[in-house]
């Protein structure tokens, strides 16, 4: 059974940056998309983006100039970088793997990470 | 964006009861939906995945169906394990997106 863990500050400046990790045990990360999920305090989930365990990535447009997604697959991790974060970008940040072939669907998921965006 | 939305946002029911959440989108899906469920403060899990399919360990009295732009999540005799928030997730057109929920709670 994987399982996945998210870690990272809890609390970031506006106009800062976020970086999050995601550490995935008890399989591989190989051969899998990776995505990041935020759930807004109202409860909206929105899809960030993912990377593939070859390192390609895609991101969702509305956030894809401030975003980058990596992997390091020697640590099963996978990384999300938001820069610029602003009040709106507040919310519980959720790893899950993703997958995606024919349809795409997140079958395992991290506990989630509560960031808040504040002076 | 493919715009998904959830009917009714909320419902009280009893156990045992036979419930439906409806999940509209705004553009034909052809059957790219996934349910999840969401306990509080809890990730969400996947319940089923291409409209109907039952994600494994998933007891049997969730159902999905639909087609087109309409699908329905059908829980068939609500246990008290069920009492959550349920959201629908289109993957047929870039980018993903969710529905904004239906929570079920008890009467």
């Amino acid at each position: 059974q994987v399982h996945l863990q998210e870690s990272g500050p809890r609390l970031v400046k506006p106009s800062e940056t976020l970086s999050l990790t995601c550490t995935i045990s008890g399989g591989s990360l190989n051969n899998y998309y990776w995505s990041w999920i935020r759930q807004s305090p109202g409860g909206r989930l929105e899809w960030i983006g993912y990377v593939y365990s070859s390192g390609s990535t895609r991101y969702n447009p509305a956030l894809e100039s401030r975003v980058t997604i990596s992997v390091d697959t020697a640590r099963n991790q996978i990384y999300l970088t938001l820069r610029s974060v602003a009040a709106t970008d507040s919310a519980v940040y959720f790893c899950a793997r993703d997958r995606r072939r024919f349809t795409a669907y997140f079958d395992s998921w991290g506990q989630g990470t509560l960031v808040a965006v504040s002076s | 964006d493919i715009q998904m939305t959830q009917s009714p946002s909320s419902l009280s029911a009893s156990i045992g009861d036979r419930v439906s959440i409806s999940c509209r989108a705004s553009q034909t899906i052809g059957g790219y939906v996934n349910w999840y469920q969401q306990q509080t403060g809890k990730a969400p899990k996947l319940l089923i995945y291409a409209a109907s399919t039952l994600q494994s360990g998933v007891p049997s009295r969730f159902s999905g169906s639909g087609s087109g732009t309409d699908y329905t999540l059908t829980i068939s005799s609500l246990q008290p394990e069920d009492f959550a928030t349920y959201f629908c997730q289109q993957s047929h057109t870039f980018p993903d997106t969710f529905g904004q929920g239906t929570r079920v709670d008890i009467k």
